[in-house]
């Protein structure tokens, strides 16, 4: 089974809307976390937010949150008054605390979303 | 800019050849991941080194191989290349030191494209 699922391969989005991308894990460990990363047209990995699986509340950094529901094991990153510059695609991600097999401290990616906002 | 850099950005070789990529992590950062994204597998982990050691490996291929020097810098060697494996590779660095932890976001370098002809 996938560890991280993105099920929105593509989303166009008016400028200035809010966005919301979707993200869903499977895990059995009770300690992980949960990471969204953009990757701009030029290729490079930007991170942007992070969620502790014991983290209490939603993580946010400036323009972008992260939308926690723990029981539906789902970690949606949400754009608010998206911009231009936010045309990219966006990688959610999760590092397990037990050793998972494969990456035991690196970070297990989704298959992405390209997000691009239209004037 | 994340702080890690990866030589060369661009490289175009011939079936069967070799190559190495390099990395140098950030400063301070003791863990280097490796991972291949391409168009059909997305992001892959290929393999993870802290402080000169190997600690996990992922979807790494037998003729592909890493190592992380006395200095906290590394390069993965790519063999007997193939057209499957054109793809962008990714050094990554992150403060994180072992299994256990689960913050830390890591800082990936600008990648290098590999074609191979």
């Amino acid at each position: 089974a996938q560890k991280i699922t993105q099920t929105q391969p593509g989303m166009f989005v008016q400028e200035k809307e809010a966005v919301t991308l979707d993200c869903t894990y499977d895990t059995s460990d009770p300690s992980y976390g949960l990471f969204w990363y953009k990757q701009p047209s030029s290729g490079e990995m930007i991170f942007l937010i992070y969620q502790g699986s014991y983290d209490q509340q939603n993580a946010t950094e400036g323009r972008y949150s992260l939308n926690f529901q723990k029981a539906r094991k789902s970690a949606n990153l949400v754009i608010s008054a998206s911009q231009l510059g936010d045309s990219a695609m966006y990688f959610c991600a999760m590092r397990e605390a037990m050793y998972s097999g494969g990456g035991a401290d690196g970070l297990t990616f989704g298959k992405g979303t390209h997000l691009i906002i239209q004037p | 800019d994340s702080g890690v850099t990866q030589t060369p950005k661009h490289l175009i070789t011939a079936t069967g050849q070799r190559v190495t990529l390099r990395c140098s992590p950030r400063s301070g950062d003791l863990s280097v991941y490796w991972y291949q994204q391409s168009l059909d597998q997305g992001l892959q982990f290929l393999i993870h080194y802290y402080n000169g050691e190997e600690r996990a490996k992922g979807n790494i291929l037998e003729r592909f191989s890493a190592q992380q020097f006395p200095d906290l810098h590394s390069e993965l060697n790519l063999s007997s290349l193939e057209l499957g494996d054109s793809a962008l590779y990714f050094c990554a660095s992150s403060v994180v030191p072992s299994g256990g932890s689960v913050n830390g976001e890591l800082f990936f370098g600008e990648g290098s494209r590999l074609t191979v002809l």
